[in-house]
């Protein structure tokens, strides 16, 4: 099965700063993609940001960029220019590869908890 | 489009009563999910389903039932519900795997069930 670790429960930033969040993955798998949803306080979930583990190249969303280790199994989310609407649960979440009949399964961390800080 | 919706959004139950979440998607994706969210737990895969009239289970499948008779409609049954039910419980869609990149959830916005 696979695994994904966020090793910060809670995290504070000052606001217009940067943040990084950190996840780790353990698969045996080749080809997957990463995913980081954010989880205001409303409980709707947001996706951020995906990368796909065949690029090499990091993905950027506006403020949102992640770095992407593939050999160390490191999937690390950068916010810039925090803005007080960032803060959420954010989760950090591993889809295996398709097959058939398995649909896009997630695997989610257990999240960390960031607090922008005016 | 509303996307994922899922009703209702709050429910209490007393231990062994039934009740079922519904969960509809007006996207057309063929895939849908039920999650439970527990603290410190993340989101846990209880049952799955790959298209109408297919259901799998998932991580935590226990004391749960499922059924996608319509493709935009998943239902989540519980039984006979007991404490350790009470949970945040989400609904997600997604389209079939594809190498477009097309392949993250939606999620609906969640229903809070709490089992006395």
């Amino acid at each position: 099965a696979q695994t994904v670790t966020q090793s910060q429960p809670e995290m504070s930033v000052q606001e217009a700063e940067t943040v990084t969040l950190s996840c780790t993955y353990d698969t045996s798998e080749s080809n997957y993609y990463l995913f980081w949803y954010k989880q205001p306080p409303s409980r709707q979930m947001i996706l951020v940001i995906r990368q796909e583990a065949y690029k090499q190249q990091n993905a950027t969303e506006n403020r949102f960029s992640v770095n992407f280790q593939k050999a160390a199994k490191s999937f690390s989310l950068k916010i810039s220019d925090s803005q007080l609407g960032d803060t959420a649960m954010y989760f950090c979440a591993f889809m295996k590869p398709w097959g058939p009949n398995t649909g896009n399964q997630f695997y989610f961390g257990t999240g960390t908890s960031l607090t922008v800080i005016p | 489009n509303a996307g994922v919706t899922q009703t209702p959004k709050f429910r209490v139950l007393k231990t062994g009563q039934s009740m079922t979440l519904l969960c509809a998607q007006d996207m057309n994706h063929e895939y849908m999910y039920w999650y439970r969210q527990d603290p410190g737990m993340g989101l846990r895969l209880i049952h799955y389903s790959v298209g109408e009239g297919t259901t799998a289970k998932g991580e935590v499948p226990d004391g749960y039932n499922v059924s996608r008779l319509k493709k935009q409609n998943f239902l989540l049954g519980l039984e006979s519900a007991a404490p350790s039910q009470t949970s945040v419980y989400f609904c997600a869609s997604s389209y079939p795997p594809s190498l477009a990149g097309l392949n993250e959830q939606f999620f609906g916005p969640g229903t809070r069930l709490t089992v006395l």
